[in-house]
């Protein structure tokens, strides 16, 4: 099955920091990955939508200007979390569409999760 | 914003008997889906159903979906301690951009399987 493996899988920072999470499809290119942050006990909720060569697309309440977001190719896209404080430490989560190779777009693919904490 | 509520937030059974629960959301959907997160961890796809499907089946999994009351349940059956997990339910609606459906989740429910 499709595979989205993120990078790092957990990562620990001073506040004021800034902080570079990866999101990669391994076999399957991805033309949109959403981002999602999860804190303990809690659902998932939606971030933002990345969209390669073109700007994300931010759920409301999300600062745009802290939450960084880059889809620079098809495999690939990043979010930075800039100067990081101890309220923005929680396991975010990226997934992908599957579209290729007989998979759905209904189908998404989950990458599995960073945990952060900002001391 | 959350969409929809799931309940119970937590199940505690006995290895065997069958485990539901219910999901309820707000607005109109494409599909609904249905994902098993272990602590932790990412989530794991389980089984979806599109808006004009009402039931589906995927081994010991049966998915019932009622857009009228807009509620959704999840029965697993014949329960093992490695189904113990959370199980979110999330609604999917497409994106007009790159593909693929926007999602939704639910509050979560909390199974625990106990041998």
């Amino acid at each position: 099955g499709a595979v989205v493996s993120q990078h790092p899988s957990r990562v620990i920072c001073k506040s004021g920091t800034s902080v570079k999470i990866e999101c990669r499809s391994l076999d399957f290119q991805a033309t949109t990955m959403f981002w999602y942050r999860q804190f303990p006990k809690q659902s998932l909720m939606l971030m933002a939508t990345s969209n390669e060569g073109s700007k994300a697309t931010y759920e409301q309440g999300v600062e745009k200007d802290k939450f960084l977001i880059n889809h620079a190719s098809l495999t690939l896209s990043t979010l930075t979390v800039t100067s990081a404080h101890p309220e923005d430490s929680s396991f975010y989560i990226c997934s992908a569409p599957g579209l290729a190779g007989g998979i759905g777009t209904d189908t998404q693919y989950f990458g599995p999760g960073t945990r952060l904490t900002v001391l | 914003s959350q969409q929809g509520e799931e309940d119970p937030q937590a199940l505690s059974i006995q290895e065997g008997e069958n485990a539901t629960m219910n999901c309820s959301y707000k607005t109109s959907i494409n599909n609904l889906q249905w994902y098993r997160q272990n602590s932790g961890r990412g989530l794991v796809h389980l089984i979806l159903i599109r808006s004009n499907e009402r039931e589906k089946h995927s081994g010991r999994l049966r998915v019932t979906l009622d857009t009228s009351k807009k509620s959704s349940s999840l029965l697993i059956t014949a329960s093992r301690a490695a189904d113990t997990a959370s199980y979110f339910c999330a609604t999917g609606s497409f994106i007009l951009t790159g593909g693929g459906n926007k999602l939704t989740f639910g509050t979560g429910t909390q199974l625990k399987v106990e041998l």
